[in-house]
C-alpha cells in the first residue's frame, strides 16, 4: 500500500491519560502534516513538517500536544493529560515540495479517531 | 483573511441532477484550490484541483469553475448519483509556502435515488 498510513483507527482513553498517534507518510514525500476534524466541520491545520523539521505550529496546538518526525520518515502525535475537548479526528497528510517551491497535492490517511472519556 | 466560506452547509440533489457547491477567499495570494471528498469514517480524498490561472477545470462529471475576480470558486456535479453522497470540502493553499490547507466547512450531499 503506497498511501498515507495511520494507527490506530480508533483510539478510546480516560481523560487525562496519554496518547500517541503514529502517521506513516507515502515514502517520496518530505512534507507531512497534522490536522484535527471535529464533527461536521473542516479539518484545522495543526502543524507541519519538512523531512524532520517541524516548521509551523497552530496556536490550536497546545502545550500538551507534542508531535515529532525522527529521520523524515515516520510522524508521531501525542496528547498529554487528555481533556474530553480533545476529541476528534486526527488526520495526517502528506507532499512534495518539489524543487521550485511549489507543493504537489496533498493526500491524507483514514485518520485516527480520539474519543475521551 | 485566511479563511475559505463555503455554502451551502447541505444539499440533496436528485439522480441525474447537477450538484453544486459554492466557495469564497479573502487572501489573494492563495494559488491552488482543490476540492476534498470525504466519506464517513474516512479521510478526505483528493477530487479535483484548479489554479488561478484558469477560469475551468473539468474532470469526468466534476468541473471546477473559478472567478478570480469576485474570488469565488464552485464544484459542479453532474449527473449526480447516489454514490455522490458524501461530504466535499473546498481549500486553499499558499503552494509556494508551507502547503498549510485551509478548508471550508464543508457540504453534505446526499443524492437521492
Amino acid at each position: 500500500d503506497t498511501g498515507v498510513s495511520q494507527n490506530p483507527r480508533h483510539k478510546i482513553t480516560k481523560r487525562g491519560q496519554n496518547v500517541t498517534f503514529r502517521c506513516d507518510p507515502i515514502s517520496e514525500h518530505n512534507r507531512l502534516y497534522w490536522y484535527r476534524q471535529t464533527l461536521g466541520q473542516g479539518p484545522e491545520f495543526l502543524t507541519y513538517f519538512q523531512n524532520e523539521a517541524q516548521l509551523e505550529k497552530s496556536r490550536l496546538l497546545s502545550d500538551r500536544f507534542s508531535a515529532e518526525r525522527p529521520k523524515g520518515s515516520f510522524s508521531t502525535l501525542e496528547i498529554q493529560r487528555t481533556e474530553q475537548g480533545d476529541s476528534a479526528m486526527y488526520l495526517c497528510a502528506s507532499s512534495r515540495l518539489r524543487d521550485r517551491g511549489l507543493n504537489t497535492e496533498a493526500f491524507f490517511g483514514q485518520g485516527t479517531r480520539l474519543t475521551v472519556v | 483573511q485566511q479563511q475559505v466560506k463555503q455554502s451551502p452547509q447541505s444539499l440533496i440533489v436528485q439522480k441525474g441532477g447537477i450538484s453544486i457547491i459554492n466557495c469564497a477567499y479573502e487572501n489573494t495570494a492563495f494559488d491552488y484550490f482543490p476540492w476534498y471528498q470525504q466519506f464517513p469514517g474516512k479521510g478526505p480524498a483528493l477530487l479535483i484541483a484548479i489554479r488561478p490561472d484558469v477560469s475551468e477545470k473539468k474532470e469526468g462529471r466534476f468541473t471546477i469553475s473559478f472567478n478570480k475576480s469576485a474570488k469565488q470558486f464552485s464544484l459542479h456535479i453532474m449527473d449526480s448519483q447516489p454514490g455522490d453522497s458524501a461530504t466535499y470540502f473546498c481549500a486553499a493553499l499558499l503552494s509556494s509556502n508551507t502547503g498549510k490547507l485551509i478548508f471550508g466547512q464543508g457540504t453534505t450531499l446526499q443524492v437521492k435515488p
